[in-house]
């Protein structure tokens, strides 16, 4: 089955402890990105990948890192997390184009909450 | 640049009676709009999509949208509401930023189906 694939789905977690987040898909897609989504804001971009080892700023990457080292795998890591990073996050995945298809395949979403 | 706004938050309807989601867009250029849908505890999925044919659009689930150019709109309905219809509903434009294609989520809506 298509999907993608993130972990943990919930986490509760202290400000300061590194944490990270998973995201596999097995679409063989090329492009995958992290979104947060909050109340009244919609989903806003953390980070983007269009290829293996290319990765770039999406509109909110304060406080998050991502590596790209393969086509499966886009972990968000958190450093040093703090409460203003509660929130959805997801993780999405495209074959490319998505200016023209717009059509992500998102994960189910990890809930972070950073006390 | 791009932006999208829904003008409704959330929207009730009694099962059977129609649905009109809203969704105005900015574009300095002919936009690729699309509509996402996202059910409780679950990732976002593509509903429709108007990428300059049809500027009537059918989806999935019997919704559909039509793209007005003269009235910057981009409308979500559907005839007859279902209780599975309850879900909250993203209106998204495709933008580009610094020659990099990206979708950009409005705020989204809550529809709420009530028997």
């Amino acid at each position: 089955e298509a999907q993608v694939t993130q972990n943990p789905r919930y986490l509760i977690t202290v400000t300061g402890k590194k944490l990270t987040v998973t995201c596999s898909q097995n679409m063989n897609h090329e492009y995958m990105s992290w979104y947060r989504q909050d109340p009244g804001l919609g989903l806003r971009q953390i980070y983007y990948s269009m290829n293996v080892e290319v990765t770039d700023k999406g509109d909110v990457p304060e406080g998050y890192k991502v590596s790209r080292k393969e086509k499966r795998n886009f972990p968000l890591i958190l450093e040093s997390p703090s409460p203003n990073q509660t929130s959805l996050y997801f993780c999405a995945s495209s074959q490319s184009g998505i200016a023209n298809t717009g059509e992500l395949f998102f994960g189910e979403g990890s809930r972070l909450t950073v006390l | 640049a791009q932006s999208v706004t829904q003008l409704d938050s959330h929207v009730s309807v009694s099962e059977g009676t129609p649905v009109l989601l809203r969704c105005n867009y900015s574009s300095s250029y002919s936009p690729s709009l699309f509509w996402y849908v996202q059910h409780p505890n679950k990732g976002l999925q593509l509903l429709l999509k108007y990428t300059s044919a049809a500027t009537l659009v059918k989806g999935i689930n019997g919704f559909e949208a039509e793209f007005k150019k003269s009235e910057t709109s981009f409308h979500l309905t559907k005839p007859s509401a279902h209780m599975s219809d309850a879900a909250e509903y993203f209106c998204v434009v495709s933008g580009s930023s610094g020659g990099y294609n990206k979708l950009i989520f409005g705020a989204g809506t809550r529809l709420a189906v009530h028997p």
